[in-house]
């Protein structure tokens, strides 16, 4: 079984400093990673995705995210960030290999940026 | 943009009562999807459609859930009798393809709130 644990229920930060958002999983297989945001009243869209290849991942909106095995983590980042960033991030995880392309999520980080 | 949409956004029931949850996926997608946040909790998949066929679904989708599509455009989730235990957030989501999963659309949700 496949679980996501974001270690942060609520991250606040001023406008233009960096963030970090961190996520760690655990599987027995390999895993595809997840990051996505939901904006007040909206939907979950789809920031970036690691599914193999280059550990570093670049997303919209400028976020990356960097997929490290022997940590198995998967934490995002974005060097400065805007008001307009506040949102709730959650990161998911998927093992095909293990049969299934069902995502488990984290609770999600409350992201809040403050002018 | 094309957007998956849900109705109502937000559904007060009493315990007891059945609720159906409307959503209406992007027109040209084939597989749907419901999701469901307790608050303060992870997000949590509950089911799985394609060809008018439920095509994978979690321990939570019991005998009191299912699932429809009723015309070319709607995509409901139906509870029978709700519990207290069923207040959550639902989200409905859509894809073009099983294999691009992790490329769903999601609806903005239905807080679901039972009395």
């Amino acid at each position: 079984a496949q679980s996501v644990t974001q270690l942060d229920s609520q991250v606040p930060v001023f406008e233009e400093a960096p963030v970090e958002l961190r996520c760690n999983y655990s599987s027995s297989v390999s895993v595809y990673l997840f990051w996505y945001v939901q904006y007040p009243n909206q939907g979950l869209q789809l920031l970036l995705k690691y599914l193999s290849g280059s550990t570093l991942v670049k997303g919209i909106n400028g976020f990356e995210a960097e997929f490290n095995k022997s940590q198995t983590s998967f934490h995002l980042r974005k060097p400065s960030v805007h008001i307009s960033d506040t949102a709730e991030y959650f990161c998911a995880v998927s093992s095909p290999s293990g049969g299934s392309y069902i995502p488990t999520f984290g609770r999600g980080t409350s992201l809040i940026v403050h002018p | 943009e094309p957007e998956v949409t849900q109705t109502p956004s937000h559904q007060v029931t009493q315990m007891g009562q059945e609720v159906i949850l409307r959503c209406v996926p992007i027109s040209n997608h084939l597989y749907f999807y419901w999701y469901r946040q307790i608050l303060g909790q992870k997000v949590e998949f509950l089911v799985s459609f394609y060809n008018n066929e439920i095509s994978e679904k979690s321990e939570i989708f019991d005998d009191q859930f299912s699932v429809e599509r009723p015309d070319g455009s709607n995509f409901t989730l139906k509870i029978r009798s709700t519990k207290l235990e069923d207040s959550a957030m639902y989200f409905c989501a859509s894809s073009e393809q099983d294999g691009s999963w992790y490329e769903q659309y999601f609806g903005p949700g239905t807080r679901l709130t039972v009395t």
